[in-house]
């Protein structure tokens, strides 16, 4: 079964609208998770990584006051995009990794969340 | 800069074989992914190496050479849900996760 979850899966709302997306670990504890962003045929791109208890690492050219992240416990992080424009419609995909499996073990990706921003 | 280069698209015929490539240039490695994503769906888990060779997981084999920096995945016996995008990602010194742009496998019956 799914070991990271992902909600909503799909969002409309009209501009200026904030959105709030959750993940979470269901099997394990993540101290660290990380936000992808991707465009239509285009690939992942990172956004951020998720820290448990501390601030998020943002990725060059990603406004952190835009795309707030809270990773509040070990197993929770949400990705909140404020005031939504049309250009912020993407596909937005959270990944964790259990930190008792090692490093170079694959992550574990929720299954993403349409934003449509009308 | 770092750089992972995988071709844009692919097509193949039910039933035969695919390899897809990807080359690499990264700052440290720490092993390389292949994952699956259908449209509208995230990354699916394929395979991963680390150490030259070849790595055969039923009809998905992957090939790494670290000396080249190249990678490649192979599908064998075609099937109708293969046709999907193929993300080659390699872990790079920090652990930290570089994904190629994908590649789009198209399959024909």
């Amino acid at each position: 079964g799914a070991v990271v979850s992902q909600h909503p899966s799909w969002v409309i709302c009209k501009s200026g609208t904030s959105v709030k997306i959750e993940c979470r670990s269901l099997d394990f504890q993540a101290t660290t998770m990380f936000w992808y962003r991707q465009f239509p045929k285009q690939s992942l791109m990172l956004m951020a990584t998720s820290n448990e208890g501390s601030k998020a690492t943002y990725e060059q050219g990603v406004e952190k006051d835009k795309f707030l992240i809270n990773h509040a416990s070990l197993t929770l992080s949400t990705l909140t995009v404020t005031s939504a424009h049309p250009e912020d419609s993407s596909f937005y995909i959270c990944s964790a990794r259990d930190p008792l499996t090692g490093e170079n073990q694959p992550q574990h990706f929720g299954d993403g969340t349409r934003l449509s921003i009308l | 800069g770092q750089n992972i280069d995988q071709p844009t698209e692919m097509t193949a015929t039910e039933g035969a074989i695919v390899q897809i490539n990807c080359t690499y240039q990264t700052s440290g490695f720490n092993g390389l992914f292949w994952y699956q994503q259908h449209a509208g769906e995230a990354p699916t888990f394929l395979s991963y190496n680390v150490l030259d060779g070849l790595e055969e997981k039923g009809r998905f084999s992957s090939f790494l050479s670290r000396s080249k920096g190249y990678s490649y995945l192979l599908l064998k016996e075609l099937q109708m849900k293969d046709s999907a995008s193929y993300l080659c990602a390699v872990l790079d010194s920090n652990y930290q996760l570089i994904w190629g742009a994908g590649t789009k496998l198209i399959i024909k019956p």
